[in-house]
């Protein structure tokens, strides 16, 4: 299967702070990037997806301004989560994605604590 | 409104016994379907992926199903194991979209 990293695999900030998450494919070039989180005990919900050079498309209810998205590279995109407070809280997924209707891949995760 | 359900919720089990796990989708115009492992505090382990054209997916003691018209797909696991408890999670996926259930918790006991 298809190699994801995330960085960090986890991270405990301050409230008011920001913490940057990077995604890389490491075998293939994604022309898409899907970021997911998952609260305690919840599904993972989608929060935006992102095709390289492009600007990045939030779902509803998730805040543009608060979580960017960088897809720079067809193997590389960041989340960065700005003035991060403690219900931003979650488990943050990365999925980088070909774009057919393959097998997706997932990074391993980053898991945020604000405290 | 696309949504995924999966049943049970929780599952507990003595070690050795076969076990079904029930997906079910409202929208049965899917591309395909893809069932998760994920450990605590872990990210996703790919299981199974099922195209819309087939029926089942089979991989070592793994067994998808299936069923767009009726919107449902289920997961056998046979002969299980302790080290097969963890979450299951079905993942429907209409054009890149996907929707996750919320997974079912099982747990294998020795």
């Amino acid at each position: 299967g298809a190699v994801v990293s995330q960085h960090p695999s986890w991270v405990i900030c301050k409230s008011g702070t920001s913490v940057k998450i990077e995604c890389r494919s490491l075998d293939f070039q994604a022309t898409t990037m899907f970021w997911y989180r998952q609260f305690p005990k919840q599904s993972l919900m989608l929060m935006a997806t992102s095709n390289e050079g492009s600007k990045a498309t939030y779902e509803q209810g998730v805040e543009k301004d608060k979580f960017l998205i960088n897809h720079a590279s067809l193997t590389l995109s960041t989340l960065t989560v700005t003035s991060a407070h403690p219900e931003d809280s979650s488990f943050y997924i990365c999925s980088p994605f070909r774009g057919n209707t393959d097998t997706q891949y997932f990074g391993p995760g980053t898991r945020l604590t604000v405290l | 409104k696309q949504e995924v359900t999966q049943i049970p919720a929780a599952l507990s089990v003595p070690e050795g016994e076969n076990l079904v796990l029930n997906c079910s989708f409202t929208d049965s115009a899917i591309y395909n379907l893809q069932w998760f492992r994920q450990d605590p505090g872990k990210g996703l382990t790919s299981l199974l992926l099922i195209q819309s054209s087939q029926r089942e997916q089979t991989s070592g003691r793994l067994n998808a199903s299936l069923d767009k018209s009726s919107g449902r797909s289920t997961l056998y696991i046979a002969a299980s194991q302790p080290g097969d408890s963890a979450t299951y999670l079905c993942a429907v996926n209409y054009n890149n979209d996907m929707r996750f259930g919320a997974g079912t918790r099982l747990t294998v006991k020795p």
